[in-house]
């Protein structure tokens, strides 16, 4: 089956460094997700990209879709306690079958 | 409260067991989804219903089994428990099939003793 990888699985920063965080799939997507759950939540939708070499943006959140529509990554600018947190991509492929998660990056922010 | 309400929200029950977890989906979604989320392998997808049909399974066991009645709730069955199914399980929403995010409920945490 489809096949996501998700890398780095931790990452620790201080607070106004940036984080960035890397999704690859085995297989070409119709689109692909990302999540993000905090600590002791649930999982929340962020964003979707569907086109090649999408480019979206929320506040300090940057999403991009590669050109191959094969992978993905999420950049946060200057990181806040508040984007502590692990963040999923999930990809869905050909004939939008049901979302492939990857096995996230946990974002340690310090103060 | 994403609309999607999952019960009960903590179980504890013994090996051999069986239980039965429930979801209400966000209203207007007519797609459930069940996915387990361990520390180890991340959120695993069971499987999906949409508009009282299944329309895919992933990694589920023959000891599972779920179900979508006609008002749209779903619930997961879990049955001949093992301590290995220990785990949080999410239920989520979605309008349609496929193209659109999921709205998760909140989870149910089931611990095997």
């Amino acid at each position: 089956g489809q096949q996501v990888m998700q890398i780095p699985q931790y990452q620790h920063v201080q607070e106004g460094e940036d984080f960035t965080t890397y999704c690859n799939s085995s297989t070409t997507l119709s689109n692909i997700q990302w999540y993000k759950q905090r600590p002791g939540g649930h999982p929340v939708f962020l964003i979707q990209l569907v086109k090649s070499g999408e480019v979206k943006k929320q506040k300090r959140l940057t999403f991009q879709f590669g050109e191959a529509k094969k992978n993905s990554s999420l950049h946060i600018t200057a990181t806040q306690t508040t984007d502590v947190g692990t963040y999923f991509c999930a990809a869905q492929g050909a004939g939008y079958s049901t979302l492939t998660f990857g096995k996230g990056t946990m974002l340690l922010v310090s103060p | 409260d994403s609309g999607v309400t999952q019960t009960p929200k903590h179980l504890i029950t013994a090996t051999g067991q069986r239980v039965t977890l429930r979801c209400s989906p966000r209203s207007g979604d007519l797609s459930v989804y069940w996915y387990q989320q361990s520390l180890d392998q991340g959120l695993q997808f069971l499987i999906h219903y949409y508009n009282g049909e299944e329309r895919a399974k992933g990694n589920i066991l023959e000891r599972f089994s779920a179900q979508q009645f006609p008002d749209l709730h779903s619930e997961l069955n879990l049955s001949s428990l093992e301590l290995g199914d220990s785990a949080l399980y999410f239920c989520a929403s979605s309008v349609m099939t496929g193209g659109y995010g999921y709205t998760f409920g909140s989870g149910t945490r089931l611990t095997v003793v």
